[in-house]
């Protein structure tokens, strides 16, 4: 079964770091580009960043430049999302999501894994 | 970036009602606008892309068109199943998602 799992979300305070991971199954990571998209309780879907088949390119929302990095492993068949400096509202399900090729729509999707930043 | 706008944000339909959602983008996104269906809980699922493309494996009552800066997601006949949040993308400049259309039963 093609499938993406999520994992590394938690509890944190203001300024702290989490880093997330994302383990694919039934398919190899190395042909595609992936992202990560956040959902904050109750609002709508955020486009994170995102990070090229090979890793040379990576793009990030302006709300989380030099604060997130975006990584990937493809001998491990992982993708990663290092988080600095958190803030509250930085507070949200955390999805990874494969990009289909030369279209750059998500076609598979984790099942999320929850960040919650609070002192 | 382009920014998404959906309308309407909510809606009330019926089974067996058509059912359109509207998004439009700042500026053009040429075809590089997507949809998407998500239930409370889960994560979104690809129903549209490339704006009319359908993914594969998703019903065929559902249908995406437009152009230029208007796009539209139409559901021919709802079904229980499909009482969700709907989403529009644009994928060409960046990557922005519309707020989002709840579709609730009447």
């Amino acid at each position: 079964e093609v499938q993406l799992v999520e994992s590394g979300g938690g509890l944190v305070q203001p300024g702290g770091s989490l880093r997330l991971s994302c383990a694919a199954s039934g398919f190899s990571l190395s042909p595609y580009w992936m992202s990560w998209v956040r959902q904050a309780p109750g609002k709508g879907l955020e486009w994170v960043a995102n990070i090229k088949q090979d890793g040379s390119e990576k793009y990030y929302v302006d709300s989380v430049k030099g604060r997130f990095t975006i990584s990937r492993d493809n001998a491990k068949n992982s993708l990663y999302l290092q988080i600095n400096s958190l803030r509250v509202e930085d507070t949200a399900v955390y999805y990874c999501a494969r990009g289909i090729p030369g279209e750059d729509a998500f076609d598979i999707w984790g099942q999320g894994t929850m960040v919650t930043v609070s002192s | 970036d382009i920014q998404v706008t959906q309308s309407p944000s909510s809606l009330s339909a019926s089974i067996g009602d058509r059912v359109s959602i509207t998004c439009r983008a700042s500026q053009s996104p040429s075809s590089f606008l997507n949809w998407y269906q998500q239930k409370p809980g889960k994560a979104p699922k690809l129903l549209i892309y490339g704006a009319s493309s359908l993914q594969t494996g998703v019903p065929s009552r559902f249908s995406g068109s437009g152009s230029g800066t208007d796009f539209t997601l139409t559901i021919s006949s709802l079904q229980p199943e499909d009482f969700a949040t709907y989403y529009c993308q644009q994928s060409f400049i960046g990557w922005t998602f519309g707020q989002g259309t709840k579709v609730e039963i009447k």
